[in-house]
């Protein structure tokens, strides 16, 4: 069964530092994606990654993707406060596997001022 | 363009009483997922429906059940409530890129579930 470990699960990070979490998945895929979810609130899109080597970047955020590792990376530069949310990686196992995505634990980001 | 919206917002039963939750998927997207996020259990996937059929299922019990409908709206139902089935659950929704193997998934608010 697939399984999809994210670390650290909890980060505490100073504004203007750079920080980089990690998500690590057991079987083969070349979909995945990363949601941020606010306390309480529902799951944000941030990045569609689907094939080996994909880098995308939103502001203050890039995600990337090495299927052979079977790693994904989302990389935070220069925090600021308002990135503070549960950062989730997903693996999208496809048709084959009845579209399911399979998420991290998740990883609770705290920026302090 | 609407996003994927859900109800109710909130909902408390008490055990072995039934809960249903709606969903209405984005414009045009024909599959929808529904996604249990319990405290302590993380993110887990309970169903996929697609043209109206059922097509995958996670590892839930038989009282956790739904449906679509022709317009691709999705109703779940749990029945027999237990405790533990306090959590927020998600409904998603997509359309299928087969071509390019994308099938990215857009959530909409949820549905708190308290079961007392």
């Amino acid at each position: 069964e697939l399984k999809v470990e994210q670390n650290p699960l909890f980060l505490s990070m100073q504004e203007g530092k750079n920080y980089t979490i990690y998500c690590n998945y057991s079987t083969t895929s070349d979909r995945l994606y990363w949601y941020r979810q606010d306390p309480g609130k529902s799951l944000e899109s941030l990045f569609v990654l689907l094939s080996n080597g994909a880098v995308k970047q939103e502001g203050r955020l890039m995600a990337s993707l090495d299927t052979k590792a079977r790693l994904s990376t989302l990389h935070i530069t220069a925090a600021v406060h308002d990135l503070s949310a549960t950062y989730f990686c997903a693996v999208d196992l496809g048709m084959e596997y009845g579209n399911k995505l399979v998420f991290g634990a998740g990883t609770i980001l705290r920026v302090k001022s | 363009e609407a996003g994927v919206t859900q109800s109710p917002t909130h909902l408390i039963k008490t055990r072995g009483q039934q809960a249903t939750l709606r969903c209405s998927p984005i414009s045009g997207h024909t599959s929808v997922y529904w996604y249990q996020q319990a405290l302590g259990l993380g993110l887990q996937f309970l169903l996929w429906y697609d043209e109206g059929e059922e097509r995958n299922r996670g590892n839930f019990p038989p009282r956790f059940s739904g449906r679509q409908f022709p317009n691709y709206s999705s109703e779940l139902n749990v029945n027999a409530l237990e405790l533990e089935d306090s959590a927020l659950y998600l409904c998603a929704s997509s359309i299928i890129d087969r071509a390019k193997g994308r099938n990215e998934q857009f959530f909409g608010p949820g549905t708190r579930l308290t079961v007392l």
